[in-house]
C-alpha cells in the first residue's frame, strides 16, 4: 500500500524543548517537502529536498532543520528556537521526473506547545 | 516563487447546486494544479491542467485555464455534504523547484 505518513499525528511540547516530526514515503519519490499551515490560512514552505543528503531552505526555515539521509525519510526537527511553533505540519513527496511537481500529501502532525 | 490566489475565501452553497471557485496567478507556468483540504487532513492532488489546455473533466469536476488573463477556475457541478473542504490551486512553472498555495477558497455545502 504506498504512500506517505506522518507520525505522530498529535504532539505537546514544552517551551524550550526540541521536537521531531516523522515524515516517511515509500513511493518512490525523490523530491520531499515540508510545510506549515496556521487557522485559516494557507501552507507555508519550510525546507524541502530534491535527492538524498540535499536540502533547501523554503520561505520560513528559522528555527526549523531536516536532514535526508535516506530517500523514504525526511525529519522535521522543530528547535527551541521556533518562537511560535504550535501549528498543523504537513509533509509531501513528488516525483520530478515526471514534469509536473504533482504533490502528494501525509496526513499531517499538530504540534502544540504548552 | 508562483503564488495562486483563490478567490472568493469563503462559500456557502446548497446541496445540489454548483459551486465555482478562481485562481489568479502572476506569471507564465507550465501547468495549475488544484487540491482539496479536509478539515485536520493533508491535501489531496484533484486535477491538473496544463499551459496548453484550455479545459479538462474529471468527473464532477471542471476546471478551466485561461494563460492569457492567468486565471483559473473550479467548477463542481452537483454539489454534495463531503464536498466541503478547503480547495487550493497552485501554478507550476518549471523553472521553480517547489509549489506555493494560496489561502485557499474554504467550501461549505449545506444539506
Amino acid at each position: 500500500d504506498g504512500g506517505i505518513t506522518q507520525s505522530p499525528k498529535y504532539l505537546f511540547r514544552k517551551e524550550g524543548q526540541n521536537v521531531t516530526l516523522s515524515c516517511e514515503q515509500n513511493l518512490n519519490h525523490d523530491a520531499m517537502y515540508w510545510y506549515r499551515q496556521d487557522p485559516g490560512q494557507g501552507l507555508r514552505l519550510i525546507y524541502y529536498s530534491q535527492i538524498v543528503n540535499d536540502f533547501q531552505k523554503g520561505d520560513i526555515a528559522e528555527g526549523y532543520s531536516v536532514s535526508r539521509e535516506k530517500k523514504e525519510s525526511f525529519p522535521l526537527t522543530v528547535t527551541s528556537a521556533q518562537k511560535n511553533p504550535t501549528a498543523f505540519y504537513l509533509c509531501a513527496s513528488s516525483n520530478p521526473g515526471t514534469g509536473s511537481n504533482e504533490q502528494f500529501f501525509g496526513p499531517g502532525t499538530r504540534l502544540t506547545v504548552l | 516563487s508562483q503564488q495562486g490566489e483563490e478567490d472568493p475565501q469563503a462559500l456557502s452553497i446548497q446541496e445540489g447546486e454548483n459551486a465555482t471557485m478562481n485562481c489568479s496567478y502572476k506569471t507564465s507556468i507550465n501547468n495549475l494544479q488544484w487540491y482539496r483540504q479536509n478539515s485536520g487532513r493533508g491535501l489531496v492532488h484533484l486535477i491538473l491542467i496544463r499551459s496548453n489546455e484550455r479545459e479538462k473533466h474529471s468527473g464532477r469536476l471542471r476546471v478551466t485555464l485561461d494563460t492569457s488573463k492567468k486565471s483559473s477556475s473550479l467548477l463542481i457541478t452537483a454539489s454534495r455534504a463531503a464536498d466541503t473542504a478547503s480547495y487550493f490551486c497552485a501554478p507550476f512553472s518549471g523553472s521553480a523547484r517547489q509549489l506555493t498555495f494560496g489561502s485557499g477558497t474554504q467550501l461549505t455545502v449545506l444539506p
